[in-house]
């Protein structure tokens, strides 16, 4: 059974265009979280899905970005119009019940310029 | 709404000595406790977690850590330090019935020689 995988592990974007950053949660997990981790800071809740559903996005910015998670496939989290506060490490876990602990993957870096 | 608090963002010890990291959290129900380390450009992975079952909890690598109610503390320790015990460490809650993990700022945990 294979970790909770994120790709890209680094991603380098310019100013304005958009990031794309993918999640496959494990097998048999049907709940993925997003978490935005800044320097020197701990990791920040963004947003809480389940198949098809947002159950929680109270972490999310207002504008910008977006987050899916479709019935097949990976759930993508999209920043669009990237700035250079957007940097930052995205990490995504998943969990087979929400009072179940969550297993990380390892997480991918954006960087604007 | 839970939060976390983390008592120093840096803490230094020598190897073989204690390792006690401060954890002190908010909820206005019982809360599930985690304490999740991350290595350098890794992602994060569960050390321990308190359910409501025994107080004490034993997680790997030797760390343990004590749910004391009265004084709202999750602290973890480790009786010997090991320099591959270098790393962040981050307590966590979660609320009953919630749907998010609440992260704290992490502590990171250096290890002298």
């Amino acid at each position: 059974n294979a970790g909770v995988m994120q790709n890209p592990r680094h991603l380098v974007r310019r100013r304005g265009q958009e990031a794309r950053l993918r999640c496959s949660p494990m097998k048999g997990h049907s709940h993925v979280y997003w978490y935005r981790q800044l320097p020197e800071e701990g990791l920040k809740f963004m947003v809480y899905l389940q198949k098809e559903n947002i159950i929680d996005e109270s972490g999310m910015p207002k504008e910008r970005f977006s987050a899916e998670f479709p019935k097949e496939g990976p759930s993508i989290l999209r920043i669009q119009q990237v700035v250079r506060g957007d940097s930052a490490a995205y990490f995504c876990a998943s969990s087979p019940r929400t009072e179940d602990e969550a297993f990380f993957g390892q997480g991918t870096r954006l960087t604007v310029v | 709404a839970q939060s976390v608090t983390q008592l120093g963002s840096h803490v230094s010890v020598s190897e073989g000595a204690l390792v006690l990291l401060r954890c002190n959290y908010s909820s206005s129900v019982p809360p599930y406790l985690f304490w999740y380390v991350q290595y350098p450009n890794q992602g994060l992975q569960l050390l321990l977690k308190y359910t409501s079952a025994a107080t004490l909890v034993k997680g790997i690598n030797g760390f343990e850590a004590e749910f004391k109610k009265s004084e709202t503390s999750f602290h973890l320790t480790k009786p010997s330090a090991h320099m591959s015990d270098a790393a962040e460490y981050f307590c966590a809650v979660s609320e009953v019935g919630d749907d998010k993990i609440i992260f704290g700022k992490g502590t990171r945990l250096h290890i002298l020689p």
